[in-house]
């Protein structure tokens, strides 16, 4: 069974289209997070939650929105797609927020905005 | 704020050849430091970690780094690479006053050659 699985694996959509990607960890973890990675392959967190609290939100347009159901599920959303919001987004999750816990990293979602 | 810097973006090397792939980090509070591998086409998996205690830590892969705290450097060493080894590479760092978010260097893409 994957631990951290993100369904789609790729995303090709058009300028101004609303898209969803979905999280979900079998591990138990009670934090997750949103990691964007551009084009030079860098990562930079987005979002994390920690048992369905937001933790934290770096400065991403409000365009994106992070939805935590439950401990074991992260899905985003984005409105309005931009040329520039075309990344691998990755989903991960951890057993803490603290800054020992190893994080396990989904296979990454790739979004094309065209 | 911590940052994190790989010096080098791309590293060719043959198979059965030393590595290293070199990694600073600028923090005014004590750090954590990581180090995680991308194969092609997947997601993030950790290498190895310093949280604290030996300044030397080896991954069941072979591979090494050494916490320098007077360098402010996390360099990561493979006596002998594989073709398996061929990767994107990335350092990352921590502190205990980030909420558990890890702050990624640039990556370093190994690629060895037979």
């Amino acid at each position: 069974d994957t631990a951290v699985s993100q369904t789609p694996k790729y995303l090709v959509t058009q300028m101004g289209n609303d898209k969803s990607i979905k999280c979900e960890q079998n591990l138990g973890h009670d934090t997750m997070y949103w990691y964007k990675q551009d084009s030079k392959k860098f990562l930079k967190i987005m979002f994390s939650y920690n048992n369905k609290e937001l933790i934290i939100n770096e400065t991403v347009p409000n365009r994106f929105s992070p939805k935590s159901p439950d401990k074991a599920h992260l899905n985003l959303h984005i409105n309005s797609l931009e040329l520039g919001d075309s990344a691998v987004y990755f989903c991960a999750s951890s057993w803490t927020s603290g800054i020992t816990g190893e994080l396990f990293f989904g296979e990454g979602s790739r979004l094309t905005v065209l | 704020a911590q940052s994190v810097t790989q010096l080098d973006s791309q590293v060719p090397v043959f198979e059965e050849a030393p590595v290293e792939l070199r990694c600073n980090y600028s923090s005014s509070v004590s750090v954590y430091l990581f180090w995680y591998v991308q194969y092609p086409n997947q997601g993030l998996q950790l290498l190895l970690k310093y949280l604290s205690g030996s300044t030397l830590v080896e991954s069941i892969n072979g591979f090494e780094a050494e916490f320098n705290k007077s360098q402010t450097s996390f360099h990561l060493r493979k006596p002998s690479v594989h073709i398996s080894d061929t990767a994107e590479y990335f350092c990352a760092v921590s502190a205990d006053n980030q909420g558990g978010k890890l702050i990624f260097g640039q990556g370093t893409e190994l690629s060895v050659k037979p």
